[in-house]
Parts: C-alpha cells; structure tokens; sequence
C-alpha cells in the first residue's frame, strides 16, 4: 500500500521567514510520482511540482524550491522569504505503479495550513 | 489551454434527498476524470475514476455512483443522501497514467 505522511499539521511563520514543509512517503514501487499542491482558502487545489522518481534533482521555482531524496523517502517543499498570499493548506501526494494499484490513483498527505503573518 | 468546470459551487440538501454533481473539462479530448472528496480534517479521498466514455472504476463502495456520458462529461450522483456525504467533493482530469492531475473549483455540499 502507498502512504504519504505529512507530520506537521499547522506551521505559523513571519512573513520573509523561510519555512519548510515535510513529506515522507512509503510505496513499494521503483517507478513512482510524487506531486505538491496548494489549496487556498477558495478550496480549488493548485499544482505545484510533479517529480519522477527516477529524477532526484532538486528544483527551484522562484521563491519555490523542493528537495527530492530516495534514501530517506522525502520530498520536502521549502519556500523562501514567505508571503502572506502563500497562506494555505499544502498537499503532497503520491502516484505509485503496477505493484501497489496506483496507476490511476493519487495517495494524499494529511495536509499542512500554512500562516504567514505580517 | 485546458479547463475544468464543476456546479454548482454548493449545495445544501435534506437527509435523502437525491445529488447530481457536474464537472466538464475543455480543450482537451479523452481525459482520465476523477472525483474526490475532501472531508473536515482536509483529507483526500479518491472516490472513482473513468478513462473513458461509460467505463468507471469505483475506489470506495457507498451510496455514491458515478457516470460519464460523454467524452469531457463526468457526474456525481446519489440516490438518497446521508449525512456524511457532506463534503467538499473536487473533480480532476489528467491525460496518462504518470499525469499530473488537475483540480477544478470543488462543490461544497451539506446535507442536513
């Protein structure tokens, strides 16, 4: 079975402060697609990144940035500088293979709400 | 550029009254389509998924069904409604099995 754990529920920062959101994931598939999302208080999830899990490079987005590690099944999202607009519920989910059902089906984290106050 | 629409935006209902839920997708020609629905405490649950015209795949049995009737065309229904099936219910659609899915405006349904 897949699983995703996203241990903080509720992060509150200063705005400008970097702040970094955990996910740890469990599938026992070799091919696999781990994904963030961002769900503002409209409800409406956004995409944000989609890694391949043959693909352990780290990526930077802007003020975005994602740091992808097999050994430790982590794909922690990190944003710097914060904004009061980045405050949201963050998703990280997962998208396994054949052994594990999840062709078609994505394995969601719990979620963090993110605060950035002023 | 692709877009997905779902209504209504919310929807209140009585204890066994009967629920259709619409989602479309534009510019886009034979996407996988998803329902998902997002209890109080923000999780995610997958509820069916169709990767074509009248072939749905069903994740969790209850009182919900799920149809498609046309290609960009995927709807929600119930019967009789229960309380628990309040919810915030998301449509999705994606391309191939690797895809990345792509969330509409979610409905927000209370049922009381």
């Amino acid at each position: 079975a897949q699983k995703v754990t996203q241990a903080q529920t509720e992060i509150s920062v200063v705005e400008k402060e970097d702040v970094t959101l955990d996910c740890v994931y469990e599938t026992r598939d070799t091919t696999y697609y781990l994904f963030w999302y961002k769900q503002p208080p409209s409800g409406e999830l956004v995409f944000l990144i989609r890694r391949n899990s043959f693909d352990e490079q780290n990526e930077i987005s802007g003020r975005y940035s994602w740091n992808f590690q097999k050994s430790t099944s982590s794909f922690n999202f990190t944003i710097t500088a914060s904004q009061v607009v980045d405050s949201a519920v963050y998703f990280c989910a997962l998208k396994g293979g054949v052994l594990t059902g999840g062709g078609n089906k994505l394995t969601f984290g719990t979620g963090t709400q993110l605060k950035v106050e002023l | 550029s692709q877009t997905i629409h779902q209504w209504p935006a919310t929807l209140v209902q009585p204890v066994g009254s009967p629920l259709s839920l619409e989602c479309t997708v534009e510019g886009t020609s034979n996407p996988n389509l998803y329902w998902y629905r997002q209890a109080a405490g923000r999780g995610l649950q997958l509820l069916f998924y169709s990767v074509g015209i009248g072939q749905i795949s069903s994740e969790v049995p209850q009182n919900l069904s799920a149809s498609r009737p046309q290609d960009r065309q995927f709807i929600l229904s119930s019967k009789k409604l229960l309380l628990s099936d309040s919810g915030f219910y998301l449509c999705a659609w994606g391309r191939e099995l690797q895809e990345t899915q792509y969330f509409g405006p979610g409905t927000r349904l209370l049922v009381l």
